[in-house]
C-alpha cells in the first residue's frame, strides 16, 4: 500500500513530440505528489508537485494532471527537447509533504531523439 | 545560501572493507537529513533518515549504519562491505520552502 507505481521503465520520444509518465498509488493518505529530474551522476532535482486539491498544475512544458478517484498522477513534457532527456521519478507523501519522507516510483528512462 | 555537500563523488572499496560517506548542511539548522542508494538502472531506495542529532530511523535492514554527530553532519558507515553495496549513494535534505528534497551530487561506490 505504501508503493508508487511507475510506468514506463523506458521511453523514447521525438523532439517536439509529447512525453506521458504515469504512476499509481493506493494509499489515500497521500497528500503530496512531487515529480523529479535526474541527470546521469547527478542527484534528483524537484521539478514540479501537486496537491490532490487541483487535478492540473502547468509549469513552462511540464504539467502534471491528477485523478484523484483513479488514484493516478501523470507528467507531461510538452514540446520534448533533447535536454529532456533524463530519468524522472514520480513521489508520493503524507501531510502535504511537510516532514519529507517520500516514497518513490522506480523511475523513467526518457530520451529525446533530434 | 542553503546548499549541501557530499563526498567522495566516487569510491572503489574491497570487499570486507570498512566505509565512511560524510554528508554536510550548509545555510539552514535542525534540518530532515535522508540516506537514498540508488541501484544501476533502479528507483531510490530509503536507506536512513533523521530528524535531529542521534535520531536515525533506519528503513531497511541491510549491512549499513548512520550517525548524525552534529546537527547539519549526516555520516554513513559499514564496518564490512558487502557485494551487493555497491550503488549509488545520495544524501538529502528536506527544504520545508520548497517542500521538496535537494539532494547532493551522490556518492559513486563501487564494492570490488
Amino acid at each position: 500500500q505504501q508503493q508508487v507505481k511507475q510506468s514506463p521503465q523506458s521511453l523514447i520520444v521525438q523532439k517536439g513530440g509529447i512525453s506521458i509518465i504515469n504512476c499509481a498509488y493506493e494509499n489515500t493518505a497521500f497528500d503530496y505528489f512531487p515529480w523529479y529530474q535526474q541527470f546521469p551522476g547527478k542527484g534528483p532535482a524537484l521539478l514540479i508537485a501537486i496537491r490532490p486539491d487541483v487535478s492540473e498544475k502547468k509549469e513552462g512544458r511540464f504539467t502534471i494532471s491528477f485523478n484523484k478517484s483513479a488514484k493516478q498522477f501523470s507528467l507531461h513534457i510538452m514540446d520534448s527537447q533533447p535536454g529532456d532527456s533524463a530519468t524522472y521519478f514520480c513521489a508520493a507523501s503524507i501531510n502535504g509533504g511537510s516532514q519529507g519522507n517520500l516514497i518513490f516510483g522506480k523511475g523513467t528512462k526518457l530520451s529525446v531523439k533530434p | 545560501s542553503q546548499t549541501i555537500h557530499q563526498w567522495p563523488a566516487t569510491l572503489v572499496q574491497p570487499v570486507g572493507s570498512p566505509l565512511s560517506l560524510e554528508c554536510t548542511v550548509e545555510g539552514t539548522s535542525n534540518p530532515n537529513l535522508y540516506w537514498y542508494r540508488q541501484a544501476a538502472g533502479r528507483g531510490l531506495q530509503l536507506l536512513f533518515y533523521s530528524v535531529g542529532i542521534g535520531q536515525i530511523s533506519s528503513e531497511v535492514p541491510q549491512n549499513l549504519s548512520a550517525s548524525r554527530p552534529q546537527d547539519r553532519q549526516f555520516i554513513l558507515s559499514s564496518k564490512k562491505l558487502l557485494l551487493s553495496d555497491s550503488g549509488f549513494y545520495l544524501c538529502a535534505w528536506w527544504t520545508q520552502g520548497s517542500r521538496g528534497y535537494t539532494f547532493g551530487s551522490g556518492t559513486r561506490l563501487t564494492v570490488v
